[in-house]
This record gives structure tokens, C-alpha cells and sequence, in this order.
């Protein structure tokens, strides 16, 4: 059982605009900034969004991020076949000390 | 050109012990905030423990404490993850992470390595 609650699955078709949500609690989302990464199947984790709504260098401006009150939101817009990929969202705990994580996003472009 | 490269992972009994390094390159290792994170092939990725060696700052998961230590070499620029006591649901790719220069995320991860723990 995750700390942070997101859907298990989600599904657009290509050129569409999908949501994944990220419920926490206020010793999490409530006092830290969101993070939001992308794994490609086989692969390590890749950082899509930090501090709620940055993008680093090299991400598409399709991918945006929000938060708000205890929950935060990753949106990708123009879906392309190759965002198919587990999306996860991430923040620090302070009643934990520690990071906690979603248990994940399966998004699939039909 | 930053890189982090896990090793030490493997097969190893119940009650065993493990060493896992991450050679890091392209960076300060000592002015950053590096984390060991895992995921058992198929689920979610689980946080394991931090270490800052400007401070000697480390903190770990409840899952894992008391049985994991994490420690850095700044000479070295490897951060290592000693774990005893391992269990079956220790099992798990290992992979090691730097959290960004914007204080928060991570923004560069290694390739994982494979710890099989076998009962």
C-alpha cells in the first residue's frame, strides 16, 4: 500500500489530453513539493516534472504538473505513442523522514 | 557528462549480506544528496535511504532500518548500501539516485542492479 494513492491505469488516443492524479496527506503533498517521473519499460526512472511544476531541460512543454491543497496532478498533452510508460509521482514525507511514492500509473495510448 | 553505475548485486541467501556501490562521475558527488531507491521487477518504486556526506546525513526506510547502512567515499565518488539481515522481500533492482541541483527530485538515476534474496 502506497503512501501516495494515483490510479493504476490510464488511457488516451494519440493527440489527446490525459490527467493522472496523486492524492497524499498533509504531512506529505500538503507541506512538500511533487515530483513526477516516467519509466519506459526496462529502463530507470526519468524526473518529468519537479518542485509541483518545473520541467528540466530536454522535456516537452507537453507535460505539465500541479498541485493543490493534498493532491497534484500530471497532465500530458498531444499524447504520442512513445509516452506510453508507468508514471509515478513522488514527495517527501516529514512524519515518515522520508520520500514516498505513488504505487503508479500504467498509461497506455490506444 | 553525469553517470552513476550500481554493482554488487546478486544472488544471496536469507540472513545473508550484500554490498551494493554506486560509482558516480560528471559531478561533485560530495555537494549532492544521493538515495537508494528500489523496485521489485513488475511493482512500484520504494524508497530505501539518503545520504549527504557534507553532513554525514543519512536516514533510512522503516522497512530497512536497523539492517542497512548507507555511506559515501568522497575520494572515491561512490555511494555504497551495506545490507545484512537481508529477506526474501528485501528482493529488488536496486538503483541508486542524485537529487537535483533545484533542491528537489531526482534527476539522475543508474541502471539498477538485481538483489535476489532466496529462501
Amino acid at each position: 500500500q502506497s503512501v501516495l494513492t494515483q490510479p493504476p491505469s490510464a488511457s488516451g488516443t494519440p493527440g489527446q489530453r490525459v490527467t493522472i492524479s496523486c492524492s497524499g496527506s498533509s504531512s506529505n503533498i500538503g507541506s512538500n513539493t511533487v515530483n513526477w517521473y516516467q519509466q519506459l519499460p526496462g529502463t530507470a526512472p526519468k524526473l518529468l516534472i519537479y518542485s509541483n511544476n518545473q520541467r528540466p531541460s530536454g522535456v516537452p512543454d507537453r507535460f505539465s504538473g500541479s498541485k493543490s491543497g493534498t493532491s497534484a496532478s500530471l497532465a500530458i498533452s498531444g499524447l504520442q505513442s512513445e509516452d506510453e510508460a508507468d508514471y509515478y509521482c513522488s514527495t517527501w514525507d516529514d512524519s515518515l523522514n522520508g520520500v514516498v511514492f505513488g504505487g503508479g500509473t500504467k498509461l497506455t495510448v490506444l | 557528462e553525469v553517470q552513476l553505475v550500481e554493482s554488487g548485486g546478486g544472488l544471496v541467501q536469507r540472513g545473508g549480506s550484500l554490498r551494493l556501490s554506486c560509482a558516480a562521475s560528471g559531478f561533485t558527488f560530495s555537494s549532492y544528496w544521493m538515495h537508494w531507491v528500489r523496485q521489485v521487477p513488475g511493482k512500484g518504486l520504494v524508497w530505501v535511504s539518503r545520504f549527504y556526506s557534507a553532513g554525514s546525513s543519512t536516514s533510512y526506510a522503516d522497512s530497512v532500518k536497523g539492517r542497512f547502512t548507507i555511506s559515501g567515499d568522497n575520494a572515491k565518488n561512490t555511494l555504497y548500501l551495506q545490507m545484512n539481515s537481508l529477506r526474501v522481500e528485501d528482493t529488488a533492482v536496486y538503483y541508486c539516485a542524485r537529487v537535483g541541483s533545484y533542491g528537489s527530485g531526482f534527476d539522475y538515476w543508474g541502471q539498477g542492479t538485481l538483489v535476489t534474496v532466496s529462501s
